[in-house]
């Protein structure tokens, strides 16, 4: 299947700083990708849509300008957590799904997540 | 809420016996998705089914789709220790407003342990 590169794994980061996270789809195009962030134990919220060449659509209550999404390629998106603070420690998760026709039959394939801790 | 809702929230089993999780969502739906997760890692698709489809088969797993009920499970047969996972349902939903679109959505997971 394809593969999702997502970096870094892991990261502690000192709170007021900026953390920013990688995705990279490394065998296809894909126009869109999705960010989420999903607490322990907990289901995965999705927090927005990155697309390529254009804004990201953010869900309702996720801060624009506190979770910064950049998709300037077709295989790269990034997501960057400005002004970290502990609130904002969590694990984040890229996916993306395979560029074509019928895009929404396909299956979505993950990065390997980014676990954030900010002291 | 967002998500869907699945059920059990969590599953003790001993190796050899079957799991099954259920899934019900609240809107009209292209497809439906399963996925794994093991700790602290990202998901893995396990088995897509989509709106037209009753039940799909692949390997030791089952998905049944019942699109009036909206909901749906994943049969895990003759499971083993490494089957011990988190399991989420997905679908290309946006379960506040209805209607489908290409984001995926996931429900509440169910928290499968298999007991050696």
């Amino acid at each position: 299947g394809a593969v999702v590169s997502q970096h870094p794994s892991w990261v502690i980061c000192k709170s007021g700083t900026s953390v920013k996270i990688e995705c990279r789809s490394l065998d296809f195009q894909a126009t869109t990708m999705f960010w989420y962030r999903q607490f322990p134990k907990q289901s995965l919220m999705l927090m927005a849509t990155s697309n390529e060449g254009s804004k990201a659509t953010y869900e309702q209550g996720v801060e624009k300008d506190k979770f910064l999404i950049n998709h300037a390629s077709l295989t790269l998106s990034t997501l960057t957590v400005t002004s970290a603070h502990p609130e904002d420690s969590s694990f984040y998760i890229c996916s993306a799904r395979v560029r074509g026709t019928g895009v929404m039959n396909t299956e979505a394939f993950f990065g390997q997540g980014t676990r954030l801790t900010v002291v | 809420s967002q998500q869907g809702e699945e059920d059990p929230q969590a599953l003790s089993i001993q190796e050899g016996e079957n799991a099954t999780m259920n899934c019900s969502y609240k809107t009209s739906i292209n497809n439906l998705q399963w996925y794994r997760q093991n700790s602290g890692r990202g998901l893995v698709h396990l088995i897509l089914i989509r709106s037209n489809e009753r039940e799909k088969h692949s390997g030791r797993l089952r998905v049944t789709l019942d699109t009036s009920k909206k909901s749906s499970s994943l049969l895990i047969t003759a499971s083993r220790a490494a089957d011990t996972a988190s399991y989420f349902c997905a679908t290309d939903g946006d379960l506040r407003y209805g209607g489908a679109t290409n984001k995926l959505i996931f429900g509440t997971g169910t928290l499968l342990a298999v007991q050696p």
